[in-house]
């Protein structure tokens, strides 16, 4: 299985500020993606972040609040821009083993917007 | 929309039992995989089932797949209770995105 690793482990932000979230992999992977987490509710799909192209966002998600990085095989970044409480979540990424459907996730971002 | 529905969506046993979780779909799928969520953490991949395969073992879980039901269950057995967490099911359909379920909370009374 893929390692892999996010900065930070939890946050406590002020609303209206924003937060980036750093995924790092272990191995190089095509795609990489985001998701969401609400409290007590189960996960949705933020977008699909590719290697030298604009990253997918899914329905409801848009670039100018989430925006995304992938600078290379095996790192990205998701910024949640002027954060309300809403937006308190576990942010996690996630890779597809290569060769393999198995999708790996990293252990999350716990953040809490006050 | 979520794509997978788990059942029940709580359970609660005792350490030495049996649990099954079960989870439905909507649509056709190309696979179906299982993952464990301890206390709000990362998602621990458990396993993989395909559209073509009825039923996976890994250690102390079974999976099994009807997609003419457009179900699966997980059964794990002899739990502990390190097993207490949430379940999730997750779906993925000919692209690479995964659809979750909305989870089952396992709690194992030692």
């Amino acid at each position: 299985s893929a390692v892999i690793s996010q900065k930070p482990s939890r946050d406590i932000c002020q609303r209206g500020t924003s937060l980036t979230i750093q995924c790092q992999v272990d191995s190089q992977v095509t795609m990489m993606f985001w998701y969401r987490q609400q409290p007590g509710q189960s996960l949705t799909l933020i977008a699909t972040a590719n290697q030298g192209s604009e990253a997918t966002y899914e329905s409801g998600f848009v670039i100018d609040k989430f925006p995304i990085s992938r600078p290379n095989l095996t790192f990205s970044t998701l910024t949640v821009s002027n954060m309300s409480p809403e937006d308190s979540s576990i942010y996690l990424c996630s890779v597809d083993r290569t060769g393999s459907e198995e999708q790996f996730f990293g252990p999350g971002t716990r953040l809490t917007v006050l | 929309s979520q794509q997978g529905e788990e059942d029940p969506q709580a359970l609660s046993i005792q350490e030495g039992e049996n649990a099954t979780m079960n989870c439905s779909y909507k649509t056709s799928i190309n696979n179906l995989q299982w993952y464990r969520q301890n206390s709000g953490r990362g998602l621990v991949h458990l396993i993989l089932i395909r559209s073509n395969e009825r039923e996976k073992h890994s250690g102390r879980l079974r999976v099994t797949l009807d997609t003419s039901k457009k179900s699966s269950s997980l059964l794990i057995t002899a739990s502990r209770a390190a097993d207490t967490a949430s379940y999730f099911c997750a779906t993925r359909a000919g692209s690479y995105q995964l659809t979750f379920g909305k989870g089952t909370k396992l709690s194992v009374i030692p």
